[in-house]
């Protein structure tokens, strides 16, 4: 069966630097990938997605994700992080079914 | 911009009893879930449903759950005899035809407080 593990519970890093969140997923072939954001109190957006063709995929807020087949990853980076970005960031996983399965998530905090 | 719209906000509701979670999906999506968060958690897929039937199921959807459809516009989720470990939130979401490589639409979620 297919998982999807985001290895980091929670990360911190300070405004303005570089950010980038794991996810890594087991399937035999390529499934589609999504990273979702989750602010307090709200549901789950939509950053970006990866079905096929060009691996590095751009999202809305200046994230992109990049995806690596032989490290069966889709690592979410963003090169300068904001005060707003703080939230927290799911990875997820359909391969071609109805389900679409999330990783445990990351929380993200930025300090000043 | 269309979204998908979930009621109640917030339930409390005692032991036993029965919770009726209300959501309205997208007006043109085709696909639509349930998923569950417990506080702190991972978001959990609970249940798909396609063409007014379920099309898949996780474990977690047993016989206390069920899906319905009842006006083509509402979806809801009840849990018939709460236990204190369905005390979660519960989002709804929604998806347009074709490919499984659409995006889920989510609602804000109901958090569901069982005492």
């Amino acid at each position: 069966a297919q998982s999807v593990t985001q290895p980091d519970i929670h990360i911190t890093v300070s405004e303005g630097a570089s950010l980038e969140l794991r996810c890594n997923y087991s399937y035999g072939a390529t499934p589609y990938l999504f990273w979702y954001v989750q602010s307090p109190g709200q549901g789950l957006q939509l950053l970006l997605k990866y079905f096929s063709g060009d691996t590095l995929v751009q999202g809305i807020k200046g994230f992109e994700a990049e995806f690596k087949r032989s490290q069966s990853s889709f690592n979410l980076r963003k090169p300068s992080v904001h005060w707003s970005d703080a939230a927290e960031y799911f990875c997820a996983v359909n391969t071609g079914g109805f389900k679409t399965i999330f990783g445990a998530g990351t929380r993200l905090f930025v300090k000043a | 911009e269309p979204e998908v719209t979930q009621t109640p906000s917030h339930q409390v509701t005692q032991m036993g009893q029965e919770v009726i979670l209300r959501c309205v999906p997208i007006s043109n999506h085709l696909y639509f879930y349930w998923y569950r968060q417990i506080l702190g958690q991972k978001v959990e897929f609970l249940v798909s449903f396609y063409n007014n039937e379920i099309s898949e199921k996780s474990e977690i959807f047993d016989d206390q759950f069920s899906v319905e459809r009842p006006d083509g516009s509402n979806f809801t989720l009840k849990i018939r005899s709460t236990k204190l470990e369905d005390s979660a939130m519960y989002f709804c979401a929604s998806r347009a035809g074709g490919a499984n490589t659409g995006e889920l639409f989510f609602g804000e979620g109901s958090r569901l407080t069982v005492l």
